[in-house]
């Protein structure tokens, strides 16, 4: 398997636009996770799918961020509009949740940068 | 609630030197733990993991950790380090279908 593929690798915006990250999880994986990860703040979970239905977005910063699952193989993270403190590195990883077992397998990740 | 303690931001070793980072654990439930590397411009990639049997596990790269119930700890170690150990390591403990992550532990390997 080619593991986890975000896209892009690198985005670089202007304040106000709006961004759209990819991400395609490992086949037969049941659960999708977004990371941000800052200097300031370290790894933050934003939210999280099993199954393709949100479970939990209590890390979403705010009402610009938005995340979609529509089928089991893509995902996407919206910022609209963008604002340079949402410049960071965005993480996708997808697991297969059996039990107790919740092995996460992370993406290349995308570096966003919002002037 | 499960939540991971890494107590040191930064460890700094010479080259062939032994290293432990460390981590502490707090769960109300069972305990699954994990340690994550990442390197310069990577995702983060799974070192090794505690899911149950031996508490001494080993990983990648030569890393093992031991699973320490009494102190609720999940140190990681190696006897001699590399350059390539050069990285940032994340202990993590299982929650409700997720992870919680802790804040990370710079690696510095010295030549």
């Amino acid at each position: 398997d080619a593991g986890v593929i975000q896209s892009p690798r690198h985005e670089v915006t202007e304040m106000g636009q709006e961004v759209t990250l990819r991400c395609k999880p490992i086949s037969g994986h049941n659960s999708l996770f977004w990371y941000r990860q800052t200097m300031m703040r370290g790894l933050e979970l934003l939210i999280y799918f099993n199954n393709n239905v949100p479970i939990d977005d209590s890390g979403m910063p705010e009402d610009r961020f938005s995340a979609k699952m529509p089928n089991a193989s893509f995902s996407t993270l919206k910022i609209q509009p963008s604002e340079p403190r949402d410049s960071a590195v965005y993480f996708c990883a997808s697991s297969l949740i059996q039990g107790a077992s919740n092995i996460q397998y992370f993406g290349a990740g995308t570096r966003l940068s919002v002037l | 609630a499960q939540s991971v303690t890494q107590l040191d931001s930064q460890v700094p070793v010479f080259e062939e030197a032994p290293v432990e980072l460390r981590c502490n654990y707090s769960s109300s439930v069972s305990v699954y733990l994990f340690w994550y590397v990442q390197y310069p411009n990577q995702g983060l990639q799974l070192l090794l993991k505690y899911l149950s049997g031996s508490t001494l596990v080993k990983g990648i790269n030569g890393f093992e950790a031991e699973f320490n119930k009494s102190q609720t700890s999940f140190h990681l170690r190696k006897p001699s380090v590399h350059i390539s150990d050069t990285a940032e390591y994340f202990c993590a403990v299982v929650g409700a279908n997720n992870l919680f992550f802790g804040t990370g532990t710079r690696l510095t390997v010295i030549p």
